[in-house]
């Protein structure tokens, strides 16, 4: 069975750079959610999908982060314009249900 | 919000010793989990508890779910190089309330 599938791994961008990052959960799970970890603040929840639709939001830190799922395989994470604090580890998971979350491998991301 | 303290933060250790780690909260959760991460890699879970004083064990891990609710510890036992990573625990309070992570104890293995 494939895992959670991310891409891509790494992101080398320039600040105000739009990013967009790519997300394929595992078939037949029901929930999404995205995350971001960082060494200060570990891992954060920025939003999460309950069969496609957005159910909370309220992680996202700011009007240029924004997600969205048109169907159940594919999820994406834009961050427009990119600045050089918005470097991190971005993790997308999966579950079937609400608890049991399936990460992805990451996309690092730097902001030059 | 709610917060997981984990501890200790990271940790050197002989290959063969047996580890001991633990996360405790002020508030309690229904649900404990514990994650693995490997270096560029994801949390891969490794154990889910589901009621207080559960004991479950998976190969030489074993984790509790502490009876007050407030807390949970993961131990490995013999330990070898490929337990290094670093190891996460995760709270669920209620329904669908988000998990909660820790911040991670950094586990490093000594051949």
């Amino acid at each position: 069975d494939a895992g959670v599938i991310q891409s891509p791994r790494h992101e080398v961008t320039e600040m105000g750079q739009e990013v967009t990052l790519r997300c394929k959960p595992i078939s037949g799970h029901d929930y999404l959610f995205w995350y971001r970890q960082t060494m200060m603040r570990g891992l954060e929840l920025l939003i999460y999908f309950n069969n496609n639709v957005p159910i909370d939001d309220s992680g996202m830190p700011e009007d240029r982060f924004s997600a969205k799922m048109p169907n159940a395989s594919f999820s994406t994470l834009k961050i427009q314009p990119s600045e050089p604090r918005d470097s991190a580890v971005y993790f997308c998971a999966s579950s079937l249900g609400w608890l049991l979350q399936y990460f992805g491998p990451g996309t690092r991301l730097t902001v030059l | 919000g709610q917060q997981l303290n984990q501890s200790p933060q990271s940790m050197f250790i002989q290959e063969g010793e047996d580890v001991s780690m633990n996360c405790t909260s002020s508030s309690i959760f229904n649900t404990w989990l514990w994650y693995k991460q490997d270096p560029g890699e994801g949390p891969v879970l490794l154990i889910a508890l589901y009621k207080a004083g559960e004991l479950t064990s998976n190969g030489r891990l074993t984790a509790q779910f502490g009876i007050t609710r407030k807390d949970s510890f993961l131990n490995i036992s013999a330990s070898i190089p490929s337990d290094v990573g670093i190891y996460f625990c995760a709270g669920l309070a209620s329904g669908n309330t988000p998990l909660v992570f820790g911040k991670g104890t950094r586990l490093s293995v000594i051949a």
